[in-house]
């Protein structure tokens, strides 16, 4: 069964570049697999950030695009979250997500506190 | 962007009662919608995809119905792990984006 697994700084200074890493294990990340990432600000509802395919091929939400980098490394079956110029209204649990090609989210990771503080 | 609106916000309900939660769409969705549980601290856990399908291992007092803009999530009989919220999500209006409606608590009465 595939498990994710986010790391990354717990606490980013405002301005600065928010960036977090899902691990991919028991499965490939070159799998048939979109690997996605959704926020959700304390006491709030979810937010999709957006996916990455193995190949490159991203997708990302409108209201984010312009700050929003999703990459992939295969040689680490890992994926990654950059998310550029943030402020307070940034600070969210950040889950990294499985989802089946034409299919949608089926499994999470346990998620991760990013604190947009000075 | 398809807007998704979840009615109520919150939902009290007694051990064993049935619960009804609902879910509209700004835009038809087809079938395209799931169904999410999420327990405080962790994450969501899916229920429901393709409106009715029950995702592996999920009990089967959980239903969904409904397509277009409309749908209902049923809880049969609540139990004590039931108590939680529960989110819908598009995935109709993919790529670009998926998105979640707003989030119903179910909360003991």
């Amino acid at each position: 069964q595939v498990q994710l697994q986010e790391s990354g700084p717990g606490l980013v200074k405002p301005s600065g570049t928010l960036s977090l890493t899902c691990a991919v294990s028991g499965g490939s990340i070159s799998s048939n697999n979109w690997w996605s990432w959704v926020r959700q600000p304390p006491g709030k509802g979810l937010e999709w950030i957006g996916e990455i395919y193995h190949s490159g091929s991203t997708n990302y939400n409108p209201s984010l695009k312009s700050r929003v980098t999703i990459s992939v490394d295969k040689s680490k079956n890992q994926f990654s979250l950059k998310l550029s110029s943030v402020t307070a209204a940034d600070t969210a649990v950040y889950f990294c997500a499985r989802k089946p090609m034409g299919a949608t989210i089926a499994s999470w990771g346990q998620g991760t506190l990013v604190t947009v503080s000075s | 962007e398809i807007v998704m609106t979840q009615s109520p916000a919150t939902l009290s309900v007694s051990p064993g009662e049935r619960a009804t939660l609902s879910c509209r769409a700004s835009q038809s969705l087809g079938s395209n919608l799931a169904w999410y549980q999420q327990k405080p601290g962790q994450a969501p856990r899916l229920l429901i995809y393709g409106a009715s399908t029950r995702a592996t291992g999920i009990p089967a007092r959980f239903s969904g119905s409904g397509s277009g803009t409309e749908f209902t999530l049923t809880i049969s009989s609540l139990q004590s792990e039931d108590f939680a919220v529960y989110y819908c999500q598009q995935y109709n209006n993919w790529p670009p984006s998926l998105t979640f409606g707003g989030g119903t608590k179910v909360e003991i009465k």
